[in-house]
């Protein structure tokens, strides 16, 4: 079975707060994605990476970065967190041409 | 224009009715084709792939409509258990991106 595992389910931080968002998968899969869920928005790319040390901006990545040292480790930062990134945080994991794998999801809320 | 886009429902039906969900996407490259299962306050979780020739698992039965650029799932015997948002998912043609249609909701009601 894939795993996909976030480092919490929970986390509330304050504006202007240095946040990081972890993420592991056990299947050696190449390509892993963060996203962000608000209610009628649907699921948002922030970024992806489809290798080690390598990244890619999706459609919202303004005010996040991220860094994958290993391959099965895909971290998200928000340099200096603000209200506007209270969200549903999730990290997925794939191989090319296969449906992708979620962990369970972070509720981030910014205060 | 959005790359993928689904009727957001909600589609309120009785346990054992049949119910489709259709689905368009824009880019005619595209090569893969999932739906998705979320339920409320988790996450999503791949329900199953949709291949050229149509594929079925069960109660559940996905189609792909290359021409129209359209997929479907249809449900079968519709149980309260299925009741949830489906999320209809389009990949790249170089398969590590991805682009979610916004859900459909579904009630199953006793």
């Amino acid at each position: 079975d894939v795993k996909v595992t976030q480092s919490s389910r929970y986390l509330v931080k304050r504006t202007g707060e240095k946040v990081f968002l972890e993420c592991v998968q056990d299947m050696d899969h190449e390509n892993m994605f963060w996203y962000r869920q608000d209610p009628g928005l649907g699921l948002r790319l922030i970024y992806f990476s489809y290798d080690v040390k390598m990244k890619e901006k999706g459609d919202i990545p303004e005010g996040y970065s991220v860094s994958r040292e290993k391959k099965e480790r895909f971290s998200l930062i928000l340099e200096s967190a603000s209200t506007n990134q209270t969200s549903m945080y999730l990290c997925a994991s794939s191989f090319s041409g296969i449906g992708q794998y979620f962990g369970p999801g972070t509720r981030l809320t910014v205060t | 224009r959005k790359e993928v886009e689904q009727d957001p429902g909600p589609f309120n039906v009785p346990e054992g009715a049949t119910v489709a969900f259709n689905c368009t996407y824009s880019n005619s490259a595209s090569q893969s084709f999932f739906w998705y299962r979320q339920d409320c306050r988790k996450e999503p979780k791949l329900l199953m792939s949709v291949y050229s020739s149509g594929n079925e698992d069960g109660r559940f039965t996905a189609q792909l409509n290359r021409a129209s650029q359209y997929i479907s799932l249809l449900i079968r015997d519709s149980k309260l258990s299925d009741s949830a948002t489906y999320l209809c998912v389009v990949a790249s043609n170089t398969g590590n991106q991805f682009y979610f249609g916004t859900g459909t909701s579904l009630t199953v009601i006793p």
